[in-house]
């Protein structure tokens, strides 16, 4: 079983609707982040977690909301889709000990229609 | 804010020969970590190698080393006796020490390595 398990892996909605992401990981790492990878731009930095407790926003927050339901999961959310959200989508983690993202998910493609 | 800039967006190389992506980043930091990341046709991000600044020998991984030249800000990533699995985007990114919040990434250099 991955390390990282994120659903769904491709998602294809429409402008307005509620999307939810999910994460889980089995490395029973603290840290947990959401990036999105756009073509041209890399991967930015959305939000991220280092305990249940504590929820921090990245560099393009804005749309977007998180959950840290246990120290297992992470779950992001658009509240409202537009098409300019449509991009690749991972969840990754760490240790406490871990200076960088160690273990990242498969992705889940988003199109917004 | 730190920038990390990959000028080639894509590169081939022929199976077994030597392939060198380059990166270069800006910063005021002196001390700072660098690394490199493989993404497969998978979409997978797997980390390849990472190199703290304050090392002056540049991190080898088996046929992956680099070449950290820190006053020109510059990091390239040595492909030794490519193989067909090396066929990837490459992200280089860069991350200030104990603050993994900000982790930056480079736009990519997709690598095909053919037969």
């Amino acid at each position: 079983d991955a390390d990282v398990t994120q659903t769904p892996r491709n998602r294809i909605t429409k402008t307005g609707k509620r999307i939810m992401l999910e994460c889980s990981q089995t490395k029973g790492h603290d840290r947990m982040y959401w990036y999105r990878q756009d073509p041209g731009l890399g991967l930015r930095l959305i939000y991220y977690s280092f305990d249940v407790k504590d929820i921090n926003k990245g560099e393009i927050s804005d749309g977007y909301s998180v959950s840290r339901q246990a120290q297992a999961k992470f779950s992001l959310s658009l509240e409202s889709a537009i098409p300019n959200q449509t991009a690749l989508y991972f969840c990754a983690t760490s240790d406490q000990q871990g200076d960088q993202p160690q273990h990242f998910g498969d992705g889940t493609r988003l199109s917004i229609l | 804010a730190q920038t990390v800039t990959q000028s080639q967006p894509e590169m081939s190389v022929q199976e077994a020969e030597t392939v060198t992506l380059s990166c270069t980043y800006d910063t005021s930091e002196s001390n700072y970590y660098l690394f490199w990341y493989k993404q497969p046709p998978s979409r997978q991000m797997i980390l390849v190698i990472r190199q703290e600044a304050y090392k002056q020998q540049n991190a080898t991984e088996n046929r992956f080393s680099v070449n950290f030249q820190k006053a020109a800000k510059s990091f390239s990533l040595k492909i030794s006796d490519s193989q067909l699995g090396d066929t990837a985007m490459y992200f280089c990114a860069f991350m200030k020490p104990h603050n993994n919040n900000d982790m930056r990434f480079g736009a990519g250099t997709r690598l095909t390595v053919k037969p």
